[in-house]
């Protein structure tokens, strides 16, 4: 099965710097990439996706690379806010198979204002 | 995006007894619902894969016994947690499976005692 592998587990910066967070997966038959957004006791939220038929995605502050050749996929959060600070998981599917998510361990950002 | 609600969102319960948790997507038909399993700090841990009118299919390590899965209509599907123990303290989180992307639920903390 899908093992997707997610670094760092806690990362730290200061307001109005770049963060980046790392993911790779094992199955190259995945083609769907969400990453999801999850602040304390509340439900993860989808922030961002990506498809295997595209290597980079945008959206205002916040982008997602995906390298199919090496299996790895990045979320990039720029000009950082305190509200930024959550947990991230990304996650590895294949579409159309009933939609079964491969989630990494998460990282927990903190921005520092 | 579409919404899935939990209920409860909440619940302590003496160690023996069985709880029930409840999954609805309020506005779309859900042909797959997911449960997962949170620790604190740590990943979504997919519990089991419940189809609409099907017997769920569990994840390695899950006992189907103690975890039972009932996804009688496109938009319900249930959790109970039987005989209860400490151990099964956590937070329990759905999710429904819309065209590619997945709708969680507010999650549910359970307080075995």
């Amino acid at each position: 099965g899908e093992n997707v592998e997610q670094h760092p587990s806690t990362l730290s910066v200061q307001e109005g710097d770049s963060a980046v967070i790392k993911c790779t997966y094992s199955d190259s038959a995945s083609n769907y990439f969400p990453w999801y957004k999850q602040e304390l006791g509340k439900r993860p939220q989808l922030i961002i996706d990506i498809r295997s038929n595209v290597g980079e995605k945008k959206d205002q502050r916040i982008a997602v690379t995906l390298n199919k050749t090496a299996k790895h996929f990045s979320l990039h959060i720029t000009e950082t806010q305190p509200e930024d600070s959550a947990v991230y998981f990304c996650a590895a599917s294949i579409e159309n198979t009933g939609n079964q998510f491969y989630f990494g361990t998460g990282t927990s950002l903190t921005v520092i204002p | 995006g579409a919404v899935v609600s939990q209920h409860p969102s909440r619940v302590i319960c003496k160690s023996g007894t069985s709880v029930k948790i409840e999954c609805r997507s309020l506005d779309f038909q859900a042909t797959t619902m997911f449960w997962y399993r949170q620790f604190p700090k740590k990943s979504l841990m997919l519990m089991a894969t419940s189809n609409e009118g099907s017997k769920a299919t569990y994840e390695q390590g899950v006992e189907k016994d103690k975890f039972l899965i009932n996804h009688a209509s496109l938009t319900l599907s249930t959790l109970t947690v039987t005989s209860a123990h400490p151990e099964d303290s956590s937070f329990y989180i759905c999710s429904a499976s819309g065209r590619d992307e997945q709708f969680f639920g507010p999650g549910t903390r359970l307080t075995v005692l």
